[in-house]
């Protein structure tokens, strides 16, 4: 079936680096994507989201890049601080589906060395 | 406002039983859905309600049942419990209107089945 994975399972980056967090979807289709922040101990928060018509969407500290072309979205975040360190997943909404129905990626597990 | 509020927290049971969670929405939120989130499978789609209606569902047995109240608060039950059900439980809501919407995830309910 349709899936949304991830390139990298773990990413260590040092304070004051920027991240770049990787995802590749399969569903052409999808038209809506999601980066969600989990904390040990929460549910998934929230940072960003992109619609298929932009290929750039900017946040505080965070970006989000779409290409479609090779269905690859990515999750910028500047100069990392230790509060970012956490599971980042992106999400896809399954498109012919309603609405709460999105297709969450395995996670990429972000630590922040100080 | 109030985020999305799950309760219980935590919650042991044992083979064979039942088990009910709780959400409440953001106010104003008229759609709940739930999710499943376990180390092996990540977080997988159960079920979506809105006006106190199924519009959605995912791929769990029957054992799974969810239901909406008038002021769109949600509870899911899950009948004979089986060790594989050991998970953490997450409720999301949105406003529900549209088809591309972010969803606001509550802290979730983590249920051990022993």
């Amino acid at each position: 079936g349709e899936s949304v994975g991830l390139h990298l399972p773990t990413l260590s980056v040092q304070e004051g680096d920027n991240s770049i967090i990787n995802c590749a979807y399969s569903n052409s289709a999808s038209d809506y994507f999601i980066w969600y922040k989990q904390e040990s101990g929460k549910g998934p928060q929230f940072i960003i989201d992109i619609r298929s018509n932009m290929d750039k969407r900017q946040g505080q500290r965070v970006t989000v890049l779409l290409n479609k072309t090779v269905k690859h979205l990515s999750l910028q975040i500047a100069a990392t601080q230790p509060g970012d360190s956490a599971v980042y997943f992106c999400a896809e909404n399954n498109y012919g589906g309603s609405q709460g129905n999105l297709i969450f990626g395995k996670g990429t597990k972000l630590s922040v060395k100080p | 406002k109030a985020g999305v509020t799950q309760t219980p927290r935590y919650l042991i049971k044992t083979r064979g039983q039942q088990v009910t969670l709780s959400c409440s929405p953001i106010s104003g939120h008229r759609s709940v859905s739930w999710y499943q989130q376990t180390p092996g499978q990540g977080l997988q789609f159960l079920f979506e309600y809105f006006s106190e209606t199924q519009r959605n569902k995912g791929n769990f047995p029957g054992r799974f049942s969810g239901r909406q109240f008038s002021n769109s608060r949600s509870e899911m039950n899950v009948s004979t419990l089986e060790l594989g059900d050991s998970a953490l439980y997450l409720c999301a809501s949105s406003l529900g209107g549209t088809d591309n919407e972010k969803l606001f995830f509550g802290s979730g309910t983590q249920l051990s089945v022993l």
